[in-house]
């Protein structure tokens, strides 16, 4: 059965901290692997990572896949109050061949930075 | 470029009622997907449409649930005689291509009294 866990499950910094939020992932057709940042609505999109090593950055955010070792990474660096929120791992499958994938979440990590 | 659309944001039906929900995606988006939200649970893929086909519904119920993609209107996923079990946040997501990042919608909170 495919599997994505992310650690910590929960997590509470301080405004200015540096995060990092973990995804392992055991799936068969891996295609891509994704990140999510979801509060009390739309999950929102931030990464799509489908090659090993090479870091993709945003902001503060930064994010890195390990295609060998079956992982990735997303940082957050200079925590704000508005980092707030669950973050969601998903997996891309081929799920059709190389026509369509479909996601696989994990359970999320649920991220809260006081000021 | 208006994201993902769905309505009702909030849904409460009696047990045995009949609960449809809607989904328009993102312009130029041919690929709508729905994932459920279980309380306390992680997101799980339901179903995976394009305008009038369903690809992939191996996620979905057998039995009360139904899901279509018209050539023209939103995605509707439809729960016959809900029960207190699909009390859930059922979110729509949207793709250019199937191997492409999906955008997700705000979802619609269903609730069975």
């Amino acid at each position: 059965e495919d599997k994505v866990v992310q650690s910590p499950l929960s997590l509470v910094v301080h405004e200015g901290d540096t995060v990092t939020l973990n995804c392992s992932y055991e799936v068969t057709n891996f295609r891509s692997l994704l990140w999510y940042k979801q509060e009390k609505k739309a999950p929102t999109f931030l990464f799509m990572l489908t090659s090993s090593g090479i870091e993709k950055k945003s902001g503060r955010l930064s994010s890195i896949l390990d295609k060998k070792e079956l992982f990735s990474i997303l940082n957050i660096t200079a925590t704000q109050t508005g980092d707030s929120a669950v973050y969601l791992c998903a997996v891309l499958l081929n799920a059709g061949g190389t026509s369509y994938g479909k996601l696989t979440f994990g359970q999320g990590t649920i991220l809260t930075v006081h000021p | 470029n208006a994201g993902v659309m769905q309505n009702p944001r909030h849904l409460v039906r009696r047990r045995g009622q009949e609960a449809r929900l809607r989904c328009s995606p993102m312009k130029g988006h041919s690929h709508v997907y729905w994932y459920r939200q279980l309380p306390e649970e992680g997101l799980k893929f339901m179903v995976y449409l394009q305008k009038e086909n369903i690809i992939d519904e191996s996620g979905m119920p057998k039995e009360r649930f139904s899901a279509e993609f018209p050539k023209e209107g939103p995605s509707i996923l439809r729960i016959q005689q809900v029960v207190r079990g699909d009390s859930a946040a059922y979110f729509c997501a949207s793709s250019p291509q199937g191997l492409y990042e999906q955008y997700f919608g705000p979802g619609t909170r269903l609730t069975v009294t």
